[in-house]
């Protein structure tokens, strides 16, 4: 089975450009998660969906950020304008009940951006 | 609210020897679970044991071991013989309530020298 696949592996952006990072959980998961992960923050949760509905977006930054997930099978997390501070790795996860699971998150390879 | 400590920033051992992981956790929760995540060098972060909080058994895996313990609210995780392949960040995790979260600890790297 495939697992969380995310794109772009790297992205390199200037200042002030519009940066889309996408995800495809795992098929039949109904929840996706977005974290961000820096060495002076540590993994931080930005937001969660259950059902494709926005839960919890208490974790993202400002407003520079959102997040949609349009159907079961595909999520975004778009930052504009970038800044230099959004520099992370960026993770997205996804989980669900049943078939023997119970909350554990499966995670993606991770979008390393960089914002210079 | 619940909250994990792992206490141990950073480990090193020298290769084959034993190390132990500590993580304590905080939840008023009757019904909750805990898990354990490795983040190696590559990046990925990878699912390696889920518990909940009725089944008290030890478990183990190849060189891998977990200890559970509700009376200590710990759910430590200890590498027998270690390997440099072990060398990573290794988070602690839990879960309660009817919400989707995992709350993390802030992991502990662990360097295992040949």
């Amino acid at each position: 089975d495939a697992g969380v696949i995310q794109s772009p592996r790297h992205e390199v952006t200037e200042m002030g450009q519009e940066v889309t990072l996408r995800c495809k959980p795992i098929s039949g998961h109904n929840s996706l998660f977005w974290y961000r992960q820096t060495m002076m923050r540590g993994l931080e949760l930005l937001i969660y969906f259950n059902n494709n509905v926005p839960i919890d977006d208490s974790g993202m930054p400002e407003d520079r950020f959102s997040a949609k997930m349009p159907n079961a099978s595909f999520s975004t997390l778009k930052i504009q304008p970038s800044e230099p501070r959004d520099s992370a790795v960026y993770f997205c996860a996804s989980s669900g009940r049943g078939q023997g699971s119970y909350y554990e998150q499966y995670f993606g390879p991770g979008t390393r951006l960089t914002v210079t | 609210a619940q909250k994990v400590t792992q206490a141990q920033t950073e480990i090193s051992v020298v290769e084959k020897e034993d190390v132990t992981l500590d993580c304590v956790y905080e939840t008023r929760d009757t019904t909750y679970y805990l898990f354990w995540y490795k983040q190696p060098p590559s990046g990925e972060l990878v699912f390696l044991i889920r518990r909940n909080s009725f089944d008290e058994q030890n478990e183990i895996s190849g060189r891998y071991s977990w200890n559970f313990q509700k009376s200590t609210s710990s759910f430590n995780f200890t590498i027998t013989a270690s390997q440099v392949v072990d060398s990573a960040v290794y988070f602690c995790a839990l879960h309660t309530g009817a919400n989707s979260k995992l709350t993390f600890g802030k992991g502990i790297t662990l360097s295992v020298r040949p």
